[in-house]
């Protein structure tokens, strides 16, 4: 099992553009959270999703959007990109009613906004 | 307002010396208190969490419900204990929504 697995591993982008991030979760697990974690800071919770439906959300805009495909994958879109945008996106899966629900974590993807 | 307070930055320690992370939260209800640690080059992962009452790699951490703290030791720090740490809280059963502190790097000399 490869685990969390995340794409693309960096990205560059232009202010106003859009960008979508992916995420495959651990084999097993159905519950797919998103975070963000700017330079210096710890990661700040996006949103989480479970069984195709947003959960939980954190404090962010709407520009920030995702979903949950049937096969538990999950992706992260930001519209209308802006510079503080830029952070490493951090994918983490859990199972729901398991008997941990510890997540694991991917490498995260690295987003420049220019 | 929920929060998580790592004070220390960087913390460095001769190896075989005693080490303490500190973290402080705010919280209304009750918390289930994590610490996670992010070796260099690798994925952010769970070291412990207060109520599976573990040592993890020599590590402990008590939940201080009065002191609102979680604070990580280990007796005789070793150079491979050197990365990064995360101290982080969640609403007890929400299965979800972490809130992480800054960090504290961790830095163990030979």
């Amino acid at each position: 099992d490869a685990g969390v697995t995340q794409s693309p591993t960096h990205l560059i982008k232009t202010r106003g553009q859009q960008v979508t991030l992916r995420c495959s979760p651990k084999s097993g697990h159905d519950t797919v959270s998103w975070y963000q974690q700017a330079l210096g800071q710890g990661p700040q919770f996006i949103f989480q999703y479970y069984e195709e439906e947003e959960r939980q959300r954190g404090n962010f805009p709407d520009r920030f959007s995702g979903h949950q495909f049937p096969n538990y994958s999950s992706e992260l879109n930001v519209n209308a990109l802006l510079l503080g945008d830029s952070a490493l996106y951090l994918c983490a899966s859990s199972l729901v009613g398991g008997l941990s629900d510890t997540q694991y974590f991917g490498p995260g993807t690295r987003l420049t906004v220019l | 307002a929920q929060r998580v307070t790592q004070p220390e930055k960087l913390l460095s320690v001769f190896k075989g010396a005693p080490v303490e992370l500190k973290c402080n939260y705010s919280y209304s209800g009750s918390p289930e208190l994590f610490w996670y640690v992010q070796y260099s080059r690798q994925r952010l992962q769970l070291l412990l969490r207060h109520i599976s009452r573990e040592s993890i790699k020599g590590f402990t951490a008590d939940l201080n419900k009065g002191e609102t703290s979680f604070h990580l030791k280990k007796p005789f720090a070793q150079e491979e204990d050197s990365a990064m740490y995360y101290c982080a809280l969640s609403s007890r059963g929400s299965q979800g929504n972490l809130i992480f502190g800054k960090g504290t790097k961790l830095s163990v000399k030979p």
